[in-house]
């Protein structure tokens, strides 16, 4: 399996603009996280989804950021309008249910807005 | 989920075994204890996890007090390519599946 895919890797944006990243979880995979990454704030769990259902998303910071997962094998994370402060690596991940089981991380996107 | 306390940084040297401990003084009966790290601009990796007795893998060892309100991970013969930020994660068994993540030990391996 080619792990968890995330598109685009690096993205440069200016404030205002409207901003999707993508995730490909792996195959079989009944969740998928969306987590943000910041010095300040370090590793943070924006939204997670079981069976394409979101089940948890408290920790999206406003009505800027939306999160979809149309079908088992592909989710959206938008943010619109995107500000400065937004700029951070989003990573993505996804998992089995079970009690030990790990979870798979995309290798990120590298979100900019200036 | 309990809370962890890791030391912020800590350096060992290459070949030698690297000790990083973790507080989890608060944990509860039905939760695990998982390691990942992250190596600079990658994803996190699962390492290893517990819930009461000691565990080892191809990667590392697991570590459990009998209380359980400690653990620590050990490389055995850390290499340069373990320098990583190694996060300690107290998880339920049942129920939602998401981590928490500290800060971490950021771990230097020097040669």
């Amino acid at each position: 399996d080619a792990g968890v895919i995330q598109s685009p890797r690096h993205e440069v944006t200016e404030m205002g603009q409207e901003v999707t990243l993508r995730c490909k979880p792996i195959s079989g995979h009944d969740y998928l996280f969306w987590y943000r990454q910041t010095m300040m704030r370090g590793l943070e769990l924006l939204i997670y989804f079981n069976n394409n259902v979101p089940i948890d998303d408290s920790g999206m910071p406003e009505d800027r950021f939306s999160a979809k997962m149309p079908n088992a094998s592909f989710s959206t994370l938008k943010i619109q309008p995107s500000e400065p402060r937004d700029s951070a690596v989003y990573f993505c991940a996804s998992t089995i249910a079970g009690a030990g089981n790990e979870q798979f991380f995309g290798p990120g996107t590298r979100l900019t807005v200036l | 989920d309990a809370k962890t306390t890791q030391p912020p940084s800590m350096d060992c040297a290459e070949g030698r075994a690297a000790n990083l401990p973790c507080n989890h003084s608060t944990i509860s009966g039905n939760e695990y204890v998982y390691w990942y790290r992250q190596i600079h601009s990658q994803g996190p990796q699962y390492i290893i996890h517990g819930l009461k007795n000691n565990e080892t893998n191809e990667m590392a060892s697991l570590i459990i007090t009998e209380d359980r309100k400690s653990s620590t991970l050990i490389l055995p013969h850390a290499t340069l390519r373990d320098t990583a930020v190694y996060y300690c994660i107290v998880r339920a068994i049942q129920g939602a599946q998401k981590l928490v993540f500290g800060q971490g030990t950021r771990l230097t391996i020097n040669p």
